[in-house]
């Protein structure tokens, strides 16, 4: 397909586990976003990249969440001892440089 | 930090009226954008505003960029019971920027 992609579309994890959220952005786009939004609230920002380059990362909430990017192309968002709290949809989207974000439609975490 | 405060958080209307909600900040911001999200999907762009005054339309659709580059609003007209969905005001410092979202405004079109 031509849009953004995200796997798992649902993860459910026990307290502790640690998570692994894919994001395939659309070919060719330089710039990628991981939000996160809880049940009933708008997104959050979490992380940005550009290419390979993590330029902004003061959206994560705790050195428990990672993100990569290492061939500029899929990102990995990373969450280790999953907490209740982060039971979320996580966001991903892409764009080419200085244009509108196309989101992918979520990863729903549960975590137990 | 940044935060956009939205209203109304949710709006009941009759199918063919028309809907209006909008967005103030405390933070000036260049970029004012309406999204819409459906269940179980990311949200999709409406509307975006790049410069303060403007007014601008995408078919029933209109939103405006407040000249104080505090504020935006949206007005859907003539609604349609495809138009239920959750609406979200958004804003960028610059367009290639991490977005601030409202907490979105759920529209409920009664049979």
């Amino acid at each position: 397909g031509a849009g953004v992609s995200q796997s798992p579309r649902y993860k459910v994890a026990k307290r502790g586990q640690d998570v692994a959220l894919r994001c395939d952005p659309i070919s060719g786009h330089v710039s990628l976003f991981w939000y996160q939004q809880a049940l009933g609230q708008g997104p959050e920002f979490l992380t940005y990249f550009q290419n390979e380059a993590q330029l902004d990362k003061s959206g994560l909430p705790s050195d428990r969440f990672f993100a990569e990017r290492p061939e500029g192309s899929v990102s990995t968002l990373k969450i280790q001892r999953t907490q209740q709290e982060d039971s979320a949809v996580y966001l991903c989207a892409s764009s080419l440089t200085d244009n509108e974000q196309f989101f992918g439609p979520g990863t729903r975490l549960t975590v137990l | 930090g940044q935060q956009l405060n939205q209203s109304p958080q949710s709006m009941f209307i009759q199918e063919g009226e028309d809907v209006s909600m909008n967005c103030t900040s405390s933070s000036i911001f260049n970029t004012w954008l309406w999204y819409k999200q459906d269940p179980g999907e990311g949200p999709v762009l409406l509307i975006a505003l790049y410069k303060a005054g403007e007014l601008t339309s995408n078919g029933r659709l209109t939103a405006q960029f407040g000249i104080t580059r505090k504020d935006s609003f949206l007005n859907i007209s003539a609604s349609i019971p495809s138009d239920v969905g959750i609406y979200f005001c958004a804003a960028t410092q610059n367009r290639d920027d991490k977005i601030i979202f409202g907490k979105g405004t759920r529209l409920h079109i009664l049979p």
